[in-house]
């Protein structure tokens, strides 16, 4: 089955730095790529996914790049806020997204006024 | 994307008892999960729950630990039972949209200690 690795496990930055979070996977068949924020105790919020076909998706502050060869993608957060300071989860499945995901350990992100 | 609740939001068990967890989405959805998550760890799927139908279980998951009932396209419940303080957890449940290319929402979860 599909097997997720994520670092760092914690990451600390001054406000207004930049913030990146890699994921790797196994399974070459995954298609679909989704990245969750979960503040504690709240639900886990999608913020950003990215497809396949496609190999870089921006939001605003938050991006994330697909390298299907190497089999690994990322969250870039720029300009970070002490809002931002939460649990990222990146994920994996096949068949956009109509099937199971797997999930990273998750990155505590904590950004320091 | 759906607005998904979930009953109860916390409870307090006695270990041997059970309890059922309910899942309320307000629209359709193609397909509903549950998963579980422990303290400071990350998603475990538990199974996915079909529609009229019997649940897929993840490896590590049996049925008749973690019984689920889908009986419409809107409404799920997971029955965690014969509770030991290892079912200690956050349970979540989620649900995919009918909308092409939708993506997995989540339920506020449900808290669960049992003593």
């Amino acid at each position: 089955g599909e097997n997720v690795e994520q670092h760092p496990s914690t990451l600390s930055v001054q406000e207004g730095d930049s913030a990146v979070i890699k994921c790797t996977y196994s399974d070459s068949a995954s298609n679909y790529f989704p990245w969750y924020k979960q503040e504690l105790g709240k639900r886990p919020q999608l913020i950003i996914d990215i497809r396949s076909n496609v190999g870089e998706k921006k939001d605003q502050r938050i991006a994330v790049t697909l390298n299907k060869t190497a089999k690994h993608f990322s969250l870039h957060i720029t300009e970070t806020q002490p809002e931002d300071s939460a649990v990222y989860f990146c994920a994996a499945s096949i068949n956009s997204g109509y099937s199971t995901l797997t999930f990273g350990k998750g990155t505590m992100l904590l950004v320091s006024p | 994307s759906a607005v998904i609740s979930q009953k109860p939001s916390r409870d307090i068990c006695q270990r041997g008892t059970s309890l059922t967890i309910q899942c309320q989405v307000d629209s359709q959805v193609t397909m509903m999960f549950w998963y579980r998550q422990q303290p400071g760890q990350s998603l475990t799927l538990i199974a996915t729950a079909n529609q009229g139908s019997e649940a897929t279980y993840e490896s590590g998951f049996v049925i008749d630990k973690f019984p689920i009932s889908r009986p419409n396209l809107t409404f799920s419940t997971l029955t965690v039972s014969n509770m030991s303080p290892e079912d200690s957890s956050i349970y979540l449940c989620s649900a995919l949209g009918l909308a092409v290319q939708e993506t997995q929402y989540f339920g506020p979860g449900t808290r669960l200690l049992v003593l």
